[in-house]
C-alpha cells in the first residue's frame, strides 16, 4: 500500500463545477498536511496547509480526518486557472520530517 | 528575494558522464531537500539536509551524492550518470522540518 494514495484522475469538469479530491495516508503518526498545486511543467506550490478543525481559501475547502487517515480538498466554481495537478503531502516526524508526496491527480477545467 | 533558484534548467549526459546540479536558497532555510519526479510517480526524495553540514538519505539516494557547505547552497551530484537518472529534479528548502516547502523551478535531465 503507497504511504499516500490519492484519486487517480483526470477530472474533467465545466467551469463553475464543485469537485472534490481525496487522499488517504496510511502512518498515524502523520503530523503534518498540504495540498500542493502543480501546473504543467512548473514546481510545486503551496496551495493550502490542512488542519483537523477544517480550512477554507475562498473557493477552497480542505479537511483533515485523523480518525480515518483521510484529506479533502474542495474547489468551488471552478475557474479555466484551476487546471492543474493536486498533490497531497503528508510528513511525518521521524529523520528530519520525512514528507511523503502523493501522486497528484489531474485536473481539466473547461469552458 | 529570488526564492529558490536551480542551475542549469536543462542538461543532457551520456551515460557514465558526471555532473553537478546546484540549489540556491536566499530565505535563510535550515532545511534543504531534492526530489526526483517522474511521470506517475510523484516527487521522491532523493536527499535532505537538516542544516549546514549536515546531509541524510531519502528514500532513492542510489547514484547520487550531496553536499551542504553553505546554508545558502545544497548541491546534487551524479558520478556516473544512467539513463534511469533521466527525470525532473526539483529542490526544495523549508524554515524547518514539517512546514511548508518552497521549490525551485526544476532541471530537466536527460541521459542517454
Amino acid at each position: 500500500r503507497k504511504e499516500v494514495e490519492q484519486d487517480p484522475g483526470p477530472f474533467n469538469v465545466p467551469e463553475g463545477a464543485t469537485v472534490a479530491f481525496n487522499c488517504t495516508y496510511s502512518n498515524s503518526a502523520s503530523q503534518s498536511f498540504f495540498w500542493y498545486r502543480q501546473d504543467c511543467r512548473k514546481e510545486p506550490k503551496l496551495l493550502m496547509s490542512v488542519y483537523s478543525s477544517g480550512n477554507e481559501d475562498g473557493r477552497f475547502t480542505a479537511q483533515l480526518n485523523r480518525a480515518s487517515q483521510y484529506i479533502s480538498l474542495l474547489i468551488r466554481d471552478s475557474k479555466l486557472s484551476d487546471s492543474a495537478t493536486y498533490l497531497c503531502v503528508v510528513t511525518l516526524p521521524t529523520g528530519g520530517f520525512k514528507t511523503i508526496f502523493g501522486a497528484g491527480t489531474r485536473l481539466f477545467v473547461k469552458a | 528575494n529570488a526564492g529558490v533558484t536551480q542551475t542549469p534548467k536543462f542538461r543532457v549526459l551520456k551515460t557514465g558522464q558526471s555532473m553537478t546540479l546546484l540549489c540556491a536558497q536566499d530565505m535563510n532555510h535550515e532545511y534543504m531537500y531534492w526530489y526526483r519526479q517522474d511521470p506517475g510517480m510523484g516527487l521522491r526524495l532523493i536527499h535532505y539536509s537538516v542544516g549546514e553540514g549536515t546531509t541524510a538519505k531519502g528514500e532513492v539516494p542510489d547514484g547520487y551524492n550531496v553536499s551542504r557547505l553553505k546554508k545558502q547552497n545544497f548541491l546534487l551530484g551524479l558520478e556516473s550518470a544512467a539513463p534511469s537518472q533521466t527525470s525532473v529534479y526539483f529542490c526544495a528548502s523549508s524554515e524547518r522540518g514539517g512546514l511548508k516547502q518552497y521549490f525551485g523551478p526544476g532541471t530537466r535531465l536527460t541521459v542517454t
